[in-house]
């Protein structure tokens, strides 16, 4: 079956600083990769996408490249701010899983001023 | 901006009432799903439907039931609800092929006590 693996947080940054969260997924088909963030009290929103290997997802600073042959789609940041903070989650949508979505456990991300 | 929506974004209920949690989306999006949200922040698929008439139980086992009788709205009850029942629930929807990406709405936080 299909599975998203994302590493563990809290991620705890001073602001500016180089942000990567780590997922790695397996999938049995040819899945579209996303990345979500869910601010405190809310629900999940979109951040980025890629549907195909070598895409790059970007967003508000973040950005991810679908790596087929790592199996990865990390994320990354390059100069991060307090209003980052917020939990982020990995997922994928396999068209051989009738595209439910699968989700990484999440990882906290906190950054101190 | 996501189009879908879920009220009451809080309740507080006693032991052995029943319950229902609305979740209403404009997308016309076939998928919609329930997900159960613990403190540490993971997902859990409770209920999931392809479409009107269509409902199947998800990864996480629930007292939880649901419907969808139209494409837009798909409520889930509890019949009798109890503590064990306090947690976050999010609704989501996606549509199909090459937008398969979840749209969620803001959750309802249920305490049961």
């Amino acid at each position: 079956g299909n599975s998203v693996t994302q590493m563990e947080g809290p991620v705890t940054l001073s602001e500016e600083a180089f942000l990567t969260i780590n997922c790695t997924y397996t999938a049995t088909g040819y899945p579209s990769l996303f990345w979500y963030v869910q601010y405190p009290g809310e629900g999940l929103q979109l951040l980025l996408k890629a549907t195909k290997a070598d895409d790059k997802g970007s967003n508000k600073g973040f950005e991810a490249t679908y790596r087929k042959e790592t199996t990865s789609f990390h994320l990354e940041k390059g100069s991060v701010q307090v209003s980052d903070s917020a939990v982020y989650f990995c997922a994928l949508s396999d068209p051989r899983g009738s595209y439910i979505p699968t989700f990484g456990r999440g990882t906290s991300l906190i950054v101190h001023p | 901006e996501a189009d879908i929506y879920q009220t009451p974004r809080y309740l507080v209920i006693g032991t052995g009432k029943k319950i229902t949690l609305e979740c209403s989306q404009t997308m016309g999006h076939d998928k919609m799903y329930w997900y159960q949200q613990d403190p540490g922040m993971e997902l859990h698929l409770i209920h999931y439907s392809y479409g009107v008439n269509s409902t199947e139980k998800g990864d996480l086992s629930s007292e939880s039931t649901v419907s969808r009788i139209r494409t837009e709205h798909f409520p889930l009850t509890l019949e009798s609800a109890r503590p064990s029942h306090t947690s976050q629930y999010l609704c989501a929807s996606s549509g199909s092929l090459g937008n398969t990406e979840a749209f969620f709405g803001q959750g309802t936080r249920l305490t049961v006590v």
